[in-house]
């Protein structure tokens, strides 16, 4: 059984905020959400982790609802560069949970 | 440069041959991971290990072994018995601290079974 679940792709327009969301609707009190990019056929590259408030840093911020069954990723203003597949992942402390992503295209 | 390395890029084998992917860390992570990429997927786990000389399975590791004899590397053999070994690899290393697992990923290994 996944653990999240992401849309396949999603289209934003340059310059405009990329809104990524997630649902985790299983995800235990003390499991971690974490978000991933990755480009094609590189490893995938850290952005941001949260357990349950709100988190920003220089690449992302990170909306968390208060349940906790789901969460958004936001890119505020999205570039070409950001153009790869964004993964959404439950950490039990053990190990990541890796859904099939989000395939984010950035439209000039 | 602190990292995570894999080698070699990519790599072809035939058939009923074992194969070992190279992953190297000098982060000083304690755990490390193995993963295996098939087209249009996520990441599915092999094997990780929080500890020298300790490994646990992931979900998928019929068909693959691991060592960790030294904190820095973590070898995965492909063996004969995983019926559909062509795919991408990626490790990855991290420290164990929960809320603080951010883990690093290595470049990849592109295994192609002739």
């Amino acid at each position: 059984d996944a653990k999240t679940t992401q849309p396949p792709s999603m289209d934003c327009a340059e310059g405009r905020a990329a809104n990524l969301p997630c649902n985790h609707s299983t995800i235990s009190g003390n499991e971690y959400v974490y978000w991933y990019r990755q480009i094609h056929s590189q490893g995938p590259q850290y952005i941001i982790h949260g357990l349950k408030n709100n988190e920003t840093n220089e690449m992302a911020s990170l909306i968390i609802t208060e349940d906790r069954k789901s969460s958004t990723l936001i890119l505020p203003h999205a570039t070409l560069r950001d153009t790869a597949v964004y993964y959404c992942i439950v950490d039990t402390g053990n190990q990541f949970y890796f859904g099939t992503g989000t395939s984010l295209t950035v439209i000039p | 440069d602190g990292g995570i390395t894999q080698s070699p890029k990519y790599l072809f084998r035939k058939e009923g041959q074992n194969v070992t992917l190279s992953c190297e860390q000098n982060l000083n992570h304690d755990a490390m991971y193995w993963y295996r990429q098939d087209p249009g997927q996520g990441l599915r786990l092999i094997y990780y290990s929080q500890i020298v000389n300790d490994f646990q399975k992931g979900d998928i590791a019929e068909g693959y072994s691991v060592s960790r004899e030294k904190k820095e590397s973590f070898p995965l053999t492909v063996t004969s018995a995983q019926k559909n070994p062509t795919a991408f690899y990626l490790c990855a290393s991290s420290y164990r601290d929960l809320g603080r697992n951010e883990q690093f990923f290595g470049p990849g290994t592109r295994l192609t079974v002739l």
